[in-house]
């Protein structure tokens, strides 16, 4: 059974970067499959921020791309999400998820709220 | 982008009923459409995938159909368990989008 743990900062100031890990036990991120960070926040709903694909392909949400960094540790096997200069409508709880053959995601992260304030 | 509409917003509905959720994709999405259903404080769980493929271990009683723009969710008989929250979410095209969300309710 694939499972995934969000962890990180539940608080990030304004300007600054958030960061953010998933750890994946039950299935080996190098094996195969995009994995992917999905956000819910007040103002957007369940918005896709971007995916890695397991040989380190990236692909990112276009209205997000300038300010998002995701990586792969497949010695950790775990991969990570970077978002610079966030502000308050960043604020929401972040998902970590694998995807399944068609995009779609079938495993996920229980999610880690993350708030944006001085 | 895609932009995914659901149809209603909200349902009040009880054990026993049978009811259908609908989305509406700005553009032809072929069948990669999703279903998920979300529990308070819970991840989204997948519960239908490419339009009408049933996920692995999720009840009968959910199915899906559509395909190009128009899509439906039924659940044939409300479990207490589904009460909650539906999206739907287009896998055609990047980036990938939700539905805003329908509300099933008591």
């Amino acid at each position: 059974q694939v499972q995934l743990q969000e962890s990180g900062p539940g608080l990030v100031k304004p300007s600054e970067t958030l960061s953010l890990t998933c750890d994946v036990s039950g299935y080996s991120v190098s094996s195969g499959y995009y994995w992917g960070w999905i956000r819910q926040t007040p103002g957007k709903g369940l918005e896709w921020i971007g995916s890695i694909y397991h040989s380190g392909n990236t692909y990112y949400n276009p209205s997000l791309k300038s300010r998002v960094t995701i990586s792969l540790d497949t010695s950790k096997n775990q991969f990570s999400l970077k978002l610079t200069s966030v502000t308050a409508a960043d604020t929401g709880v972040y998902y970590c998820a694998k995807h399944g053959e068609f995009q779609y995601f079938d495993y996920w992260g229980q999610g880690t709220l993350v708030s944006v304030s001085s | 982008d895609i932009q995914m509409t659901q149809s209603p917003s909200s349902l009040s509905a009880s054990v026993g009923d049978r009811v259908t959720i609908a989305c509406r994709a700005s553009q032809t999405i072929n069948t990669f459409l999703n279903w998920y259903r979300q529990k308070p404080g819970q991840a989204p769980k997948l519960l239908i995938y490419a339009a009408s493929s049933l996920q692995n271990g999720v009840p009968s009683r959910f199915s899906g159909r559509g395909s190009g723009t128009d899509f439906t969710l039924t659940i044939s008989s409300l479990q207490p368990e589904d009460f909650a929250t539906y999206y739907c979410q287009q896998s055609y095209s990047t980036p990938q989008t939700f539905g805003q969300g329908t509300n099933l309710e008591i």
